[in-house]
């Protein structure tokens, strides 16, 4: 079965460095998110990605953090320079399109960001 | 404020019980809702989702109800296994700027008991 896989499974990093996170969404999809949780939180969304540019974006999506899929598999998130409240589980999740009007979002198993 | 609301934030119940998780919603212009299933450190797999027009839905001993004019739904877990144990969440979905948003409840943790 097809599935949405994120790499790596858990990062720690150091206050002010730079991160990316990767994902490699199912083929043949269309949409891309980003989603963090915050250990004990819910889920919240970051930012969406159709067509090559972002589509929607949360508030939480600041100018620290960046999307892009540089080719035709990886969809990264990159943040720029990281808080200690940028530690969350990250989901990455991918849905194709149909002529209904929506389509199941499937997630990733998420990508365990530490920063100390 | 679109948001989504569920009770109860926890439950416990015996292997083999049933139960039922509710969920509460003010999303508009509503277009669908979901609900998942997530295991602790795990991404969220998908259970069900419903339009508007759909009352009840059903993936295996999992059945959700929705009633968009009261905006409440719920999941029933029939005859329930230890492996039930994990986050239900409720996510409602509307059409913002011409494309689907998803707003996600807090989440009901279901422990199953031996």
């Amino acid at each position: 079965e097809p599935e949405v896989t994120q790499t790596p499974s858990h990062q720690v990093t150091q206050m002010g460095q730079e991160v990316i996170l990767r994902c490699v969404p199912i083929s043949n999809h269309l949409y891309f998110y980003w989603y963090r949780q915050i250990l004990g939180q819910k889920v919240e969304f970051l930012v969406s990605f159709y067509n090559n540019e972002i589509s929607e974006k949360s508030e939480i999506f600041d100018d620290q953090f960046s999307v892009e899929r540089p080719d035709g598999s990886n969809f990264t998130l990159k943040i720029r320079s990281t808080k200690l409240e940028d530690s969350a589980m990250y989901f990455c999740a991918s849905r194709g399109t149909t002529g209904y009007g929506y389509t199941e979002a499937f997630f990733g198993q998420g990508t365990r960001l530490t920063v100390v | 404020k679109n948001q989504v609301e569920q009770s109860p934030q926890s439950l416990i119940i015996l292997e083999g019980k049933n139960c039922t998780l509710q969920c509460n919603y003010t999303v508009s212009p509503f277009s669908n809702l979901r609900w998942y299933k997530q295991d602790t450190g795990r991404g969220p797999v998908s259970l069900t989702i419903m339009t508007f027009s759909e009352n009840t839905k059903s993936n295996g001993r999992y059945t959700a109800t929705l009633d968009a004019d009261t905006k409440q739904s719920s999941l029933h877990i029939t005859a329930s296994q230890l492996s039930d144990s994990a986050s239900y969440i409720c996510v409602v979905s509307f059409l913002s700027g011409g494309y689907n948003k998803l707003i996600f409840g807090a989440g009901t943790r279901l422990a199953v008991h031996p």
